[in-house]
Protein backbone atom coordinates (compact mmCIF):
# COMPACT_ATOMS: atom_id res chain seq x y z
CA UNK A 1 0.00 0.00 0.00
CA UNK A 2 1.21 3.47 -0.98
CA UNK A 3 -0.28 5.48 1.02
CA UNK A 4 -2.24 7.28 -1.66
CA UNK A 5 -5.92 6.68 -2.18
CA UNK A 6 -7.67 7.03 -4.98
CA UNK A 7 -11.79 6.98 -5.75
CA UNK A 8 -13.42 5.32 -7.15
CA UNK A 9 -11.56 2.79 -8.80
CA UNK A 10 -13.74 1.74 -11.49
CA UNK A 11 -16.06 4.14 -13.55
CA UNK A 12 -17.90 3.70 -16.55
CA UNK A 13 -19.73 6.51 -17.61
CA UNK A 14 -21.41 7.72 -21.03
CA UNK A 15 -20.02 10.03 -23.67
CA UNK A 16 -20.41 13.78 -22.93
CA UNK A 17 -20.89 13.35 -19.16
CA UNK A 18 -18.92 14.64 -16.80
CA UNK A 19 -16.81 12.72 -14.06
CA UNK A 20 -14.72 13.69 -11.01
CA UNK A 21 -11.80 11.36 -10.02
CA UNK A 22 -10.11 11.93 -6.44
CA UNK A 23 -7.00 11.76 -4.70
CA UNK A 24 -5.82 11.71 -1.38
CA UNK A 25 -1.66 12.01 -1.23
CA UNK A 26 0.27 10.57 1.32
CA UNK A 27 0.40 11.85 4.79
CA UNK A 28 2.48 14.62 4.75
CA UNK A 29 3.07 15.27 1.07
CA UNK A 30 2.91 18.28 -0.55
CA UNK A 31 3.07 17.58 -4.65
CA UNK A 32 0.36 15.50 -6.31
CA UNK A 33 0.46 14.30 -9.68
CA UNK A 34 -2.21 13.31 -12.17
CA UNK A 35 -0.98 10.62 -15.43
CA UNK A 36 -3.19 8.87 -17.69
CA UNK A 37 -1.87 5.27 -19.21
CA UNK A 38 -3.40 3.90 -22.11
CA UNK A 39 -3.05 1.31 -24.68
CA UNK A 40 -1.90 3.63 -27.09
CA UNK A 41 0.18 6.44 -25.36
CA UNK A 42 1.44 4.69 -22.29
CA UNK A 43 1.79 6.43 -19.04
CA UNK A 44 1.35 10.30 -19.90
CA UNK A 45 2.05 13.17 -17.47
CA UNK A 46 -1.59 15.17 -17.11
CA UNK A 47 -0.98 18.05 -14.19
CA UNK A 48 0.61 18.57 -11.17
CA UNK A 49 -0.01 20.47 -8.02
CA UNK A 50 2.13 21.97 -5.07
CA UNK A 51 0.65 22.74 -1.88
CA UNK A 52 -2.26 24.33 -3.58
CA UNK A 53 -1.07 25.81 -6.77
CA UNK A 54 -0.63 24.56 -9.98
CA UNK A 55 2.99 23.89 -10.84
CA UNK A 56 3.36 22.35 -14.47
CA UNK A 57 0.71 21.05 -17.13
CA UNK A 58 1.30 18.11 -19.99
CA UNK A 59 -0.32 16.65 -22.39
CA UNK A 60 -3.94 17.98 -20.78
CA UNK A 61 -6.92 18.57 -22.53
CA UNK A 62 -8.78 21.60 -22.04
CA UNK A 63 -11.97 19.37 -21.54
CA UNK A 64 -9.98 18.07 -18.54
CA UNK A 65 -9.17 20.18 -14.97
CA UNK A 66 -7.83 19.64 -11.56
CA UNK A 67 -7.72 21.85 -8.13
CA UNK A 68 -5.88 21.23 -5.23
CA UNK A 69 -7.62 21.34 -2.09
CA UNK A 70 -6.30 22.88 1.19
CA UNK A 71 -6.62 19.53 2.83
CA UNK A 72 -4.19 18.61 -0.06
CA UNK A 73 -6.30 16.29 -1.87
CA UNK A 74 -7.15 16.89 -5.13
CA UNK A 75 -9.82 16.06 -7.87
CA UNK A 76 -9.28 15.64 -11.56
CA UNK A 77 -12.20 16.87 -13.55
CA UNK A 78 -13.29 15.71 -17.11
CA UNK A 79 -16.12 16.47 -19.04
CA UNK A 80 -17.59 16.07 -22.13
CA UNK A 81 -16.59 12.88 -22.59
CA UNK A 82 -15.41 10.55 -25.49
CA UNK A 83 -14.46 7.23 -26.35
CA UNK A 84 -10.86 8.01 -26.19
CA UNK A 85 -10.92 9.07 -22.73
CA UNK A 86 -11.44 5.81 -21.84
CA UNK A 87 -8.04 4.57 -19.96
CA UNK A 88 -6.31 4.58 -16.41
CA UNK A 89 -5.86 7.59 -14.13
CA UNK A 90 -3.52 7.89 -11.74
CA UNK A 91 -2.45 9.65 -8.81
CA UNK A 92 1.02 10.20 -7.52
CA UNK A 93 2.27 12.22 -4.49
CA UNK A 94 5.48 13.10 -3.30
CA UNK A 95 7.08 14.70 -0.40
CA UNK A 96 8.68 18.03 -1.77
CA UNK A 97 9.62 19.12 -5.77
CA UNK A 98 12.27 16.34 -7.61
CA UNK A 99 11.42 13.42 -4.96
CA UNK A 100 10.51 9.88 -5.88
CA UNK A 101 6.54 10.18 -6.61
CA UNK A 102 4.51 6.97 -4.98
CA UNK A 103 1.04 6.30 -6.83
CA UNK A 104 -2.16 5.54 -5.95
CA UNK A 105 -4.09 2.45 -7.72
CA UNK A 106 -5.59 4.13 -9.98
CA UNK A 107 -9.28 4.65 -11.39
CA UNK A 108 -10.42 2.91 -14.60
CA UNK A 109 -12.62 5.22 -16.39
CA UNK A 110 -14.51 3.52 -18.95
CA UNK A 111 -16.55 5.25 -21.43
CA UNK A 112 -19.34 4.18 -24.00
CA UNK B 1 12.77 16.25 -26.22
CA UNK B 2 13.62 13.99 -23.26
CA UNK B 3 12.69 10.53 -24.06
CA UNK B 4 12.45 7.04 -22.26
CA UNK B 5 13.28 3.69 -24.57
CA UNK B 6 12.95 0.54 -23.04
CA UNK B 7 13.73 -1.82 -26.39
CA UNK B 8 11.86 -4.85 -25.15
CA UNK B 9 8.05 -4.95 -25.41
CA UNK B 10 7.86 -8.02 -23.95
CA UNK B 11 10.67 -10.62 -22.28
CA UNK B 12 10.01 -14.56 -20.89
CA UNK B 13 12.55 -16.27 -19.03
CA UNK B 14 12.43 -18.91 -16.54
CA UNK B 15 12.11 -19.49 -12.99
CA UNK B 16 15.21 -19.54 -11.14
CA UNK B 17 17.16 -17.44 -14.52
CA UNK B 18 18.75 -13.96 -14.48
CA UNK B 19 16.67 -10.88 -15.67
CA UNK B 20 17.88 -8.10 -17.17
CA UNK B 21 15.45 -5.20 -18.47
CA UNK B 22 16.78 -2.43 -20.68
CA UNK B 23 16.40 1.49 -20.77
CA UNK B 24 17.97 4.32 -22.42
CA UNK B 25 17.50 7.54 -21.83
CA UNK B 26 17.49 11.05 -24.49
CA UNK B 27 18.57 13.97 -21.94
CA UNK B 28 21.20 16.70 -21.75
CA UNK B 29 21.95 16.39 -18.13
CA UNK B 30 22.17 13.51 -15.65
CA UNK B 31 17.94 13.05 -14.62
CA UNK B 32 16.49 11.24 -11.58
CA UNK B 33 15.92 7.21 -13.13
CA UNK B 34 13.51 5.41 -11.37
CA UNK B 35 11.81 2.04 -11.98
CA UNK B 36 8.82 1.28 -11.19
CA UNK B 37 6.44 -2.39 -11.29
CA UNK B 38 3.22 -2.85 -12.54
CA UNK B 39 1.44 -5.96 -11.23
CA UNK B 40 -2.12 -6.77 -13.45
CA UNK B 41 -5.03 -4.42 -12.20
CA UNK B 42 -2.71 -2.55 -9.56
CA UNK B 43 -0.97 0.71 -9.54
CA UNK B 44 2.62 1.65 -10.26
CA UNK B 45 4.84 0.14 -7.14
CA UNK B 46 8.87 1.83 -6.97
CA UNK B 47 11.50 -0.70 -7.16
CA UNK B 48 14.24 1.78 -6.58
CA UNK B 49 15.64 5.27 -7.80
CA UNK B 50 18.91 6.90 -8.53
CA UNK B 51 19.35 10.56 -7.88
CA UNK B 52 23.70 10.41 -7.63
CA UNK B 53 26.10 8.84 -5.86
CA UNK B 54 27.07 5.40 -6.33
CA UNK B 55 26.03 4.32 -9.85
CA UNK B 56 24.66 0.92 -8.85
CA UNK B 57 21.28 1.39 -6.83
CA UNK B 58 19.79 -1.44 -4.37
CA UNK B 59 15.84 -1.59 -4.91
CA UNK B 60 13.00 -3.78 -2.82
CA UNK B 61 12.50 -7.61 -4.12
CA UNK B 62 15.88 -7.84 -4.89
CA UNK B 63 16.13 -5.61 -7.87
CA UNK B 64 19.17 -3.60 -8.51
CA UNK B 65 20.02 -1.03 -11.84
CA UNK B 66 23.46 0.42 -12.81
CA UNK B 67 22.90 3.94 -14.63
CA UNK B 68 25.83 4.37 -17.10
CA UNK B 69 26.33 7.54 -18.54
CA UNK B 70 28.07 7.22 -21.33
CA UNK B 71 25.59 4.89 -22.67
CA UNK B 72 22.53 6.88 -21.36
CA UNK B 73 21.13 3.12 -20.01
CA UNK B 74 19.53 2.41 -16.42
CA UNK B 75 19.18 -1.06 -17.00
CA UNK B 76 17.77 -2.95 -14.54
CA UNK B 77 18.37 -6.22 -13.05
CA UNK B 78 17.74 -9.61 -10.92
CA UNK B 79 20.05 -12.92 -10.44
CA UNK B 80 17.35 -15.07 -9.73
CA UNK B 81 13.51 -14.07 -11.24
CA UNK B 82 10.42 -15.99 -9.16
CA UNK B 83 7.16 -16.15 -10.75
CA UNK B 84 5.72 -13.49 -8.37
CA UNK B 85 7.95 -10.84 -10.79
CA UNK B 86 5.73 -11.32 -13.34
CA UNK B 87 4.28 -7.87 -14.30
CA UNK B 88 5.08 -4.84 -16.80
CA UNK B 89 8.22 -2.72 -15.90
CA UNK B 90 8.20 1.24 -16.31
CA UNK B 91 11.44 2.89 -16.03
CA UNK B 92 11.34 6.61 -15.96
CA UNK B 93 12.97 9.89 -15.65
CA UNK B 94 12.52 13.09 -13.94
CA UNK B 95 14.57 16.16 -14.93
CA UNK B 96 16.89 18.08 -12.86
CA UNK B 97 17.09 21.79 -12.51
CA UNK B 98 14.98 24.61 -11.28
CA UNK B 99 12.06 24.26 -13.82
CA UNK B 100 11.86 20.61 -12.61
CA UNK B 101 8.57 20.03 -10.96
CA UNK B 102 9.05 16.12 -10.01
CA UNK B 103 7.13 15.15 -13.05
CA UNK B 104 8.20 11.55 -14.46
CA UNK B 105 9.01 10.52 -18.33
CA UNK B 106 8.02 6.67 -18.51
CA UNK B 107 9.00 4.39 -21.34
CA UNK B 108 6.44 2.37 -22.94
CA UNK B 109 7.09 -0.56 -20.32
CA UNK B 110 7.91 -4.19 -20.87
CA UNK B 111 5.86 -6.95 -19.86
CA UNK B 112 7.77 -9.76 -18.08
CA UNK B 113 6.95 -13.30 -18.18
CA UNK B 114 7.90 -16.09 -15.93
CA UNK B 115 7.96 -19.26 -17.17
CA UNK B 116 7.96 -21.97 -14.27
Amino acid sequence: DSGVTQTPKHLITATGQRVTLRCSPRSGDLSVYWYQQSLDQGLQFLIQYYNGEERAKGNILERFSAQQFPDLHSELNLSSLELGDSALYFCASSVELRTEAFFGQGTRLTVV
Amino acid sequence: AQSVTQPDIHITVSEGASLELRCNYSYGATPYLFWYVQSPGQGLQLLLKYFSGDTLVQGIKGFEAEFKRSQSSFNLRKPSVHWSDAAEYFCAVGLHGSSNTGKLIFGQGTTLQVKP
